[in-house]
């Protein structure tokens, strides 16, 4: 089976940073995404690592450690509307996601 | 370029009855993913279509579902008799071939909100 865990909820001041993290155990690994899912809307793709090491694209970087099942998500300077949910999701070797059950990430001024 | 569309943003049913929720993916996507969300738990992988041909059906709960793609465009969900444990929010993805895309990521639409009294 499939075991993806994240923190659930996480809080941070505008201006700073937070770092999401994820642990998976899971039967197959093709590549590991990290969504960003606003209430009511659809979940958006923020990154995806399939290799060892640390992946930047602007305010967000995602790492993964394959040995150790692991990956984090940073997001620096955070800004209001980075209030959101954060998926870890992780693809099989059929393509299929399996995700995490999200981390609320609340911004306050 | 439309994202993937979902229809209908809402529904509301009694047990028993039968509700049909829509995708519509990215024009040109082949792969065609149906997930689903309930209360307090994780997004879980229903089935993917490959075109018009059902590649991987394991996440399906039970035969009250029935997914189709007719033609390899759009595809449908059938909940049938819908029971109160079907509540929860429908997903549809889509993407790209794997040449064609560098992370062939899944675009999400926005979900059916499915609400069965």
């Amino acid at each position: 089976g499939q075991n993806i865990d994240q923190p659930t909820e996480m809080t941070a001041t505008e201006g700073a940073i937070v770092q999401i993290n994820c642990t998976y155990q899971t039967s197959g690994f093709n590549g590991l995404f990290w969504y960003q899912q606003h209430a009511g809307e659809a979940p958006t793709f923020l990154s995806y690592n399939v290799l060892d090491g640390l992946e930047e694209k602007g305010r967000f970087s995602s790492f993964l450690s394959r040995s150790k099942g692991y990956s984090y998500l940073l997001l620096k300077e955070l800004q209001m509307k980075d209030s959101a949910s954060y998926l870890c999701a992780v693809r099989d070797d059929d393509y299929k996601l399996s995700f995490g059950a999200g981390t609320t990430v609340t911004v306050r001024a | 370029e439309a994202g993937v569309t979902q229809f209908p943003s809402h529904s509301v049913i009694e047990k028993g009855q039968t509700v049909t929720l829509r995708c519509d993916p990215i024009s040109g996507h082949d792969n065609l993913y149906w997930y689903r969300r309930v209360m307090g738990k994780e997004i879980k992988f229903l089935l993917h279509f490959v075109k018009e041909s059902k590649q991987d059906e394991s996440g399906m709960p039970n035969n009250r579902f029935l997914a189709e793609r007719t033609g390899g465009t759009y595809s449908t969900l059938k909940v049938q008799p819908a029971e109160l444990e079907d509540s929860g929010v429908y997903f549809c993805a889509s993407s790209q071939e794997t040449s064609g895309s560098l992370y062939n990521e899944q675009f999400f639409g926005p979900g059916t909100r499915l609400t069965v009294l």
